[in-house]
């Protein structure tokens, strides 16, 4: 199995900060990443597929990239509505696997 | 326009089987190159993949949890169903069934249902 690991596991910051958060994969994945975003009691949703490409409608302060095993995701400035749990997730092999999310907190 | 839903038991015992449905609308599984998986959050946890199953009706199983899953489609009701065995405590979680976009990844994801194994 691919092991997906996300750093930090949490973060604090305020609106209007960048933040960049990171994914690892244990074996090369080539851009087969996916970021995706949950809010409390919600689905997670899909922001970005294939390391980089936005999906239609998510902002664009929203940005991935990275190849091979090591991604990252950034937030150019933080809004309200952008705190919540951000998971990875490989689509490279069976069995897919995610990473243990990333919980962005308001400071 | 996507959607998915699931329904099935809110509570079921241990040792017992747990079957959810996962109704669709906005596209069909007889089309190439279409995916519908299960994904499960246990409460305040990661989120783990389970199955899926293609148009083709080829399906994969998480290695962890082969035994015990199989995931099987009804393409004239647009529905899939997961049924998962010999149901534990530790399998509490919201369970999730969403279109697999690209052959890779998940989107867009159902609302999900809280499965609680208790006796």
């Amino acid at each position: 199995d691919i092991q997906m690991t996300q750093s930090p596991s949490s973060v604090s910051a305020s609106v209007g900060d960048r933040v960049t958060i990171t994914c690892r994969a244990s074996q090369g994945i080539s851009d087969w990443l996916a970021w995706y975003q949950q809010k409390p009691g919600k689905a997670p949703e899909l922001l970005i597929s294939s390391a980089s490409s936005l999906q239609s409608g998510v902002p664009s302060r929203f940005s991935g990239r990275g190849s091979g095993t090591d991604f990252t995701l950034t937030i150019s400035s933080l809004q309200p509505e952008d705190f919540a749990t951000y998971f990875c997730q490989q689509g490279n092999s069976f069995p897919r696997t995610f990473g243990q999310g990333t919980k962005l907190e308001i400071k | 326009q996507i959607t998915l839903m699931e329904s099935g038991p809110t509570l079921v015992k241990p040792t017992q089987t747990l079957t959810l449905t996962c109704t669709f609308s906005g596209f069909s599984l007889s089309t190439s190159g279409v995916g519908v998986g299960w994904i499960r959050q246990p409460p305040g946890k990661a989120l783990e993949w389970l199955a899926l199953i293609y148009w083709d009706d080829d399906k994969r199983y998480s290695p962890s949890l082969k035994s015990r899953l199989t995931i099987t489609k009804d393409t004239s009701k647009n529905q899939v169903v997961l049924t998962m065995t010999n149901m534990d405590p530790v399998d509490t979680a919201t369970y999730y069934c969403a279109h697999h976009k690209q052959l890779a990844f998940f989107d867009p994801w159902g609302q999900g249902t809280l499965v609680t194994v208790s006796s």
